[in-house]
């Protein structure tokens, strides 16, 4: 069946440092994937998008892009600030003919410190 | 646009009691959802709607959970009787058709 593993947390950073958080998938079909965020106390936020292979998705300077070659959809951002600390959870939606549901990953915990 | 609601936010009560919870999606969305998040997991589907009408509840425990969405509008949740197991934070979402789904704030539930 349909599923995604990611990385296990807590990832630890500096400010200004690279990020990177790896998710691989496995789905028929041609499903879309997300990157969805959790920041303390508050709802999942949808981060950014991609329906296709080889879409980039983007939203407040993370990127992820759509590599169907390698089923993956890796977050990056440049350079990290304190308040990007959070829980970050990649889904996918495979769509039939009954349901659109989201498949998530177990999330990965981002700290950043100054 | 006011987001989706939930309520109660959190709530404790002890194994084989009931327990109901209340989610009103954003204005003019279709599509509801209850997910489960038990600690350390990534959500998972309990049952989706399409206005009124079940679409999916293939992963709902059915012999204790229930969910009800009346007139197409507000659901509720309902776990009778709660186990252990059932210690999980509650997330409804809610979607216009085949659009991006928006999440509430969840019910964090402890069994104790």
């Amino acid at each position: 069946g349909n599923s995604v593993t990611q990385m296990e947390g807590p990832v630890t950073l500096s400010e200004e440092a690279f990020l990177t958080i790896n998710c691989t998938y496995t789905a028929t079909g041609y499903p879309s994937l997300f990157w969805y965020v959790q920041y303390p106390g508050e709802g999942l936020q949808l981060l950014l998008k991609a329906t296709k292979a080889d879409d980039k998705g983007s939203n407040k300077g993370f990127e992820a892009t759509y590599r169907k070659e390698t089923t993956s959809f890796h977050l990056e951002k440049g350079s990290v600030q304190v308040s990007d600390s959070a829980v970050y959870f990649c889904a996918l939606s495979a769509p039939s003919y009954n349901t659109d549901k989201l498949i998530f990953g177990t999330g990965t915990r981002l700290q950043v410190f100054p | 646009e006011a987001g989706v609601a939930q309520s109660p936010r959190y709530k404790i009560i002890e194994k084989r009691q009931s327990v109901a919870f209340w989610c009103n999606p954003i204005s003019g969305h279709a599509t509801l959802y209850w997910y489960q998040q038990i600690l350390g997991q990534g959500p998972k589907l309990l049952i989706q709607f399409q206005n009124n009408g079940v679409v999916d509840d293939s992963q709902l425990p059915k012999d204790r959970f229930s969910a009800e969405r009346l007139k197409g509008v507000d659901s509720t949740l309902k776990i009778q009787p709660a186990k252990l197991e059932d210690s999980a934070v509650y997330l409804c979402a809610s979607s216009r058709l085949a659009g991006e789904q928006f999440f509430g704030p969840g019910t964090r539930l402890t069994v104790l």
